[in-house]
């Protein structure tokens, strides 16, 4: 398989709540992304990594934090949950940052905020 | 910022049927991707076009590049219900740049 997984795969939590989502891959690879999947909008990226404790802000990263501190593990932090934040959050990786090179997502978190 | 759009927004035929779908931008991209997510999955890479013009096979499915290489189709041919998903175009505009994801055409392939 392709090396990538999330955690959790469903998640409920109230508004104001602290929540730290979970992407682990095997595959060694520099680059590693979050996207939020909502109807409409497609997928659009939050923070991404380009190393460890390299990353960098997404076109949507108000109110998200982020933290790579291995090359395996990228962690995708709400501070404080708001209801706008309710969507589907996948992971994605990428061995490297050409044009050529695919990415490679997990199977999403569903976060609900109530 | 470089946007993507998709048409059909919806799309829902006949098994055996052919179909196609675009996505299109103002914007010049050096590459472009086309995925396919499935419900309760993440995209799944279907194909990587890089050259202005450029056409590529994968079974029943053809990718082109526009010739500007601002745009690009999709097109399945005798389409099955296993075709049923999500498709997603990603464009690229240079080395090290994130790619830009267009919103997506949802298909619906009856049997």
């Amino acid at each position: 398989d392709a090396g990538i997984t999330q955690s959790p795969r469903h998640k409920v939590t109230e508004t104001g709540t602290p929540v730290t989502l979970r992407c682990h891959q095997t595959e060694n690879h520099r680059y590693m992304y979050w996207y939020r999947q909502d109807p409409g909008h497609g997928l659009r990226l939050i923070h991404y990594s380009y190393g460890v404790k390299d990353t960098d802000k997404g076109e949507v990263s108000d109110g998200y934090s982020v933290s790579r501190s291995k090359t395996e593990d990228f962690l995708l932090t709400l501070e404080s949950a708001t209801s706008s934040q309710t969507s589907v959050y996948f992971c994605a990786i990428r061995e490297q940052g050409s044009a050529n090179y695919g990415y490679t997502f997990g199977s999403g978190t569903r976060l609900t905020v109530v | 910022t470089q946007l993507l759009e998709q048409s059909p927004q919806f799309l829902s035929i006949q098994e055996g049927e052919n179909l196609t779908v675009y996505c299109n931008s103002s914007s010049v991209f050096s590459s472009l991707q086309w995925y396919r997510q499935e419900p309760g999955e993440g995209p799944v890479l279907l194909v990587t076009v890089v050259t202005g013009g450029e056409v590529k096979k994968l079974k029943r499915l053809t990718f082109q590049f526009g010739d500007a290489r601002k745009d690009s189709s999709l097109h399945i041919t005798a389409a099955q219900p296993g075709d049923t998903g999500l498709y997603l175009c990603a464009g690229g505009a240079r080395y090290g740049q994130n790619f830009v994801f267009g919103p997506g055409t949802r298909l619906s392939v009856l049997p």
